[in-house]
């Protein structure tokens, strides 16, 4: 059974970066078969796409966030990672990883989620 | 890119039929059959319920369904039940290779 566990600070200041890690068992970013996505949800709001990466580094990021958005993949270690640079209360959201299969278009697993705040 | 359209809520007694629509454009929902539509309880991650309009997941009721019509899919709940309660999202793949979601829709069980 696939599972995705995001992992990082549950608050952030305004203007510095969020930086969160989505750890994967039960499967491996190597495969061919999907991208590693970053969602993420604002308190009593609706989904966002933020981006996702293939295991070969190709990225694809929303265009609304681009300019401060990186997704990186840690083949050695099973993980992939999400830098949202310049924070604003805006950012303030729960942040998801996903496992989007291309065979499918569609996301399959999802990590729990977690909280960051961005307040100083 | 915006976000695809869907009504904030739906409701329906048990034993009912609701539909939620989620309508895009011809660069997202209208160009590809490639939409798929989560259920999210609260506190809880989203969990596909359809995918590529009108495919199931193994695992998940029948009495959950889809369909496309131009820039516009739908979700279809049969037989309503109380556990159906939660809010639905679809999402798109685009034509800029990126991915959209719609606004969500709240299901409330009378």
């Amino acid at each position: 059974q696939v599972q995705l566990q995001e992992s990082g600070p549950g608050l952030v200041k305004p203007s510095e970066t969020l930086s969160l890690t989505c750890s994967v068992s039960g499967g491996s970013v190597s495969s061919g078969s999907y991208y590693w996505s970053w969602i993420r949800q604002p308190p009593g709001k609706g989904l966002e796409w933020i981006g996702y990466i293939y295991y070969s580094g190709s990225t694809n990021y929303n265009p609304s966030l681009k300019s401060r958005v990186t997704i990186l993949v840690d083949t050695s270690k099973n993980q992939f990672s999400l830098k949202l640079r310049s924070v604003t209360a805006a950012d303030t959201a729960v942040y998801y990883c996903a496992r989007y299969i291309a065979a499918r278009t569609s996301f399959d697993y999802w990590g729990q989620g977690i909280l960051v705040t961005v307040s100083s | 890119q915006s976000a695809l359209t869907q009504p904030a809520s739906v409701s329906g007694s048990p034993g009912q039929s609701i539909t939620i629509s989620c309508t895009g454009t011809s660069s997202d929902v209208g160009g590809y059959n490639y939409v798929s539509w989560y259920q999210q309880h609260p506190g809880k991650a989203p969990k596909v319920m359809i995918y590529d309009v009108s495919n199931r997941p193994s695992g998940v009721s029948n009495r959950f369904s889809g369909s496309k019509s131009g820039n516009t899919a739908s979700l279809t709940i049969s037989g309503l039940q109380a556990e159906d309660e939660a809010d639905y999202y679809c999402s798109s793949y685009t034509t800029s290779s990126t991915l959209v979601f719609g606004g969500g829709t709240k299901v409330t069980v009378l």
